[in-house]
Parts: structure tokens; sequence; C-alpha cells
């Protein structure tokens, strides 16, 4: 079965330090992956999405990074947080069949 | 990807049906209508998705106009645990390419005692 895994699920980092969240999927192979962001009392954000491995497509330019090393890892970085990185981030493999999609458990991020 | 509105948020008594209204008056022939659910500090939660038939599973019901301009779920005995931000989004449902997938903001869903 597919399983997301992304980790850590909270986060505190001071303003001007990096951030690195790292996402991995199991049981599927050459998935779509995403990143998304959800501020407090808001809906979800796509931030970064990637069909294969190198490949990343960026829909708001920002403070942000993505890459996909791997065909199963996407990562989320950061070089200098600002406070207004916080969030909930969330990874998502969103299928292309019945079943939909899969997302992570989602990282708290706090930036201070 | 064809846009949806949705309402900011809605009421529902417990034990009633909910009935989720959204518009994509721009949906192509080939989007499938899909719903989602989020409940607080969780990922989303796949529910129903559908083409142009009426579509029910276990969770809900989803009923799509004849035209596919617009759609409602339905939550047909809400409880207490429905309490939740539901996205409905329209998407190509066969795809070797990625695209971008906007939830927005989704319906707020309160199910009251």
């Amino acid at each position: 079965s597919q399983t997301i895994h992304q980790w850590p699920a909270t986060l505190v980092q001071p303003v001007g330090s990096p951030l690195s969240l790292e996402c991995t999927v199991e049981g599927t192979s050459n998935p779509n992956l995403y990143w998304y962001r959800q501020a407090a009392g808001r809906g979800l954000q796509l931030l970064f999405y990637s069909v294969g491995i190198g490949q990343i497509s960026s829909e708001v330019p920002q403070n942000l990074s993505a890459s996909r090393p791997q065909d199963r890892q996407f990562i989320l970085s950061s070089k200098k947080l600002l406070l207004s990185d916080s969030g909930f981030y969330l990874c998502a493999w969103i299928g292309w069949d019945r079943v939909g999609a899969f997302f992570g458990q989602g990282t708290r991020l706090t930036v201070v | 990807d064809a846009k949806t509105t949705q309402p900011t948020s809605m009421d529902c008594a417990e034990g009633r049906a909910a009935n989720l209204p959204c518009n994509h008056s721009t949906i192509s022939g080939n989007e499938y209508v899909y719903w989602y659910r989020q409940i607080h500090s969780q990922g989303p939660q796949y529910i129903i998705h559908g083409l142009k038939n009426n579509e029910t599973n276990e969770m809900a019901s989803l009923i799509i106009t004849e035209d596919r301009k617009s759609s409602t779920l339905i939550l047909p005995h809400a409880t207490l645990r429905d309490t939740a931000v539901y996205y409905c989004i329209v998407r190509v449902g066969h795809s070797n390419s990625g695209y971008a997938l906007n939830f927005g903001k989704g319906t707020s869903l309160l199910v009251t005692p």
C-alpha cells in the first residue's frame, strides 16, 4: 500500500536560519509529488510540484525552494527563513486513479 | 485547472444531511470533480469523485448537474466528527504529466449538537 512520510512534525526555527523538510513515498513509483502550505485559518496554498527526478514546478515565487533528488523523495528548503514562512507544510502524492491523494502528517513550522 | 467556488462556511445540525455546493462553470470534458476534507491539523482526506454520473460511497454522495457546472457533496447524517474544511477541486482523472492542483480555501463545515 502507498504511504507518505514527512518529518519533522513540529519545528521552531529562528529568523534567518535554514530549513529542510523531507518527504518520502512508499508503495509507488514515479509519483507526482506536491508541497503545500497552510497559514493559520487559510486554505491550502500550492508551493511546488514535481513529476520526476530533478523536475520542479514553482507556483508561488518566494523564499522557498524544492528539490527531487530521488524518485520517492521530495525536499522543501530555505536558505534564510522569514517570519512569514510560518505555517503548516504538507507533502502530498496525488495519484491519477480512484484513490485520489495521500498526504503526509504535516510539519508545523514556527519561525521566531 | 477549472476554478471552483465554494461558500466560506456552513452549519449543520447533527444527524441532518449536510449539503455542500461547489461551482465549477469552466470545467472541461475530461476533468473530474474531486472532494477532500481536512480535519484540523491533519492532511486532507479523499472523500469521493465523479465525472458526470452521481456517485455514492460509504462516506458521502456526489450529485453533479447535467451541465457539469456545479456539484453538491452530501453527508447524509452529519456527525460532530464531520466538522472539517471541505475542498472541491476539478482535475484530469488520468494523466502521466503532473499539473498544479490548487485546493483553494474550501468550505468550513461546523456540525452542531
